[in-house]
């Protein structure tokens, strides 16, 4: 089946770590974004790529990294840089950059 | 920007009632979208707009594409508790990106 796959869905860090969360797609779509969810809010944009190997700053994106080596294939780091890390993460692809997105199931960052 | 304000913000109803959110924003649209999101997943599509004064239904779900292209609605007809989640509209024009809106979160009690 077609789709976007995030992993993990849990993930706990220490203060001052790095940690890169997955986003695999399988739709071969061109573009994907990575959106932030705090609770009870909605979502807000990090990152977003339009074509492999090029991608663009969205409206939260200090303290954030991200890859667009391969087409399917758009991780998120998360680095120590970020004060407030502690979030929902959600990936999501569209066909091209005004199109529908289609959102993965997230994953959810808990730092100690 | 463009900005999407998107009201009620949350909504507790008894089930078996309709329902009814919408969205507007600050500028003209060509494409509206509406997603459901269940606790701790990510948002699904449910209905997209693609034409002033269009009207499209998904089962007990309606949406409307504004005749201004400024605004959306969406009505629930009927609902069940597992309609809890938060409604989330999008919309766009002209090739830009999805502008999302901030979302309604919808209680139900049975």
């Amino acid at each position: 089946d077609g789709g976007i796959t995030q992993s993990p869905k849990y993930l706990f860090r220490k203060e001052g770590q790095n940690v890169t969360l997955s986003c695999e797609q399988n739709l071969n779509h061109d573009a994907m974004y990575w959106y932030r969810q705090d609770p009870g809010q909605g979502l807000r944009l990090i990152y977003y790529s339009q074509i492999v190997n090029d991608f663009q700053k969205g409206d939260i994106a200090e303290g954030y990294s991200v890859s667009r080596e391969k087409k399917e294939s758009f991780p998120l780091t998360v680095t120590s840089a970020q004060k407030n890390p502690t979030a929902f993460y959600l990936c999501a692809s569209s066909i091209w950059m005004a199109g529908e997105l289609f959102f993965g199931e997230g994953s959810r960052l808990t730092v100690l | 920007g463009q900005q999407l304000n998107q009201s009620p913000q949350s909504m507790f109803i008894q089930e078996g009632e309709d329902v009814s959110m919408n969205c507007t924003s600050s500028s003209i649209f060509n494409t509206w979208l509406w997603y459901k999101q269940d606790p701790g997943e990510g948002p699904v599509l449910l209905i997209a707009l693609y034409k002033a004064g269009e009207l499209t239904s998904n089962g007990r779900l309606t949406a409307q594409f504004g005749i201004t292209r400024k605004d959306s609605f969406l009505n629930i007809s009927a609902s069940i508790p597992s309609d809890v989640g938060i409604y989330f509209c999008a919309g766009n024009n002209a090739g830009n990106m999805l502008t999302f809106g901030g979302g309604t979160r919808l209680m139900v009690k049975p």
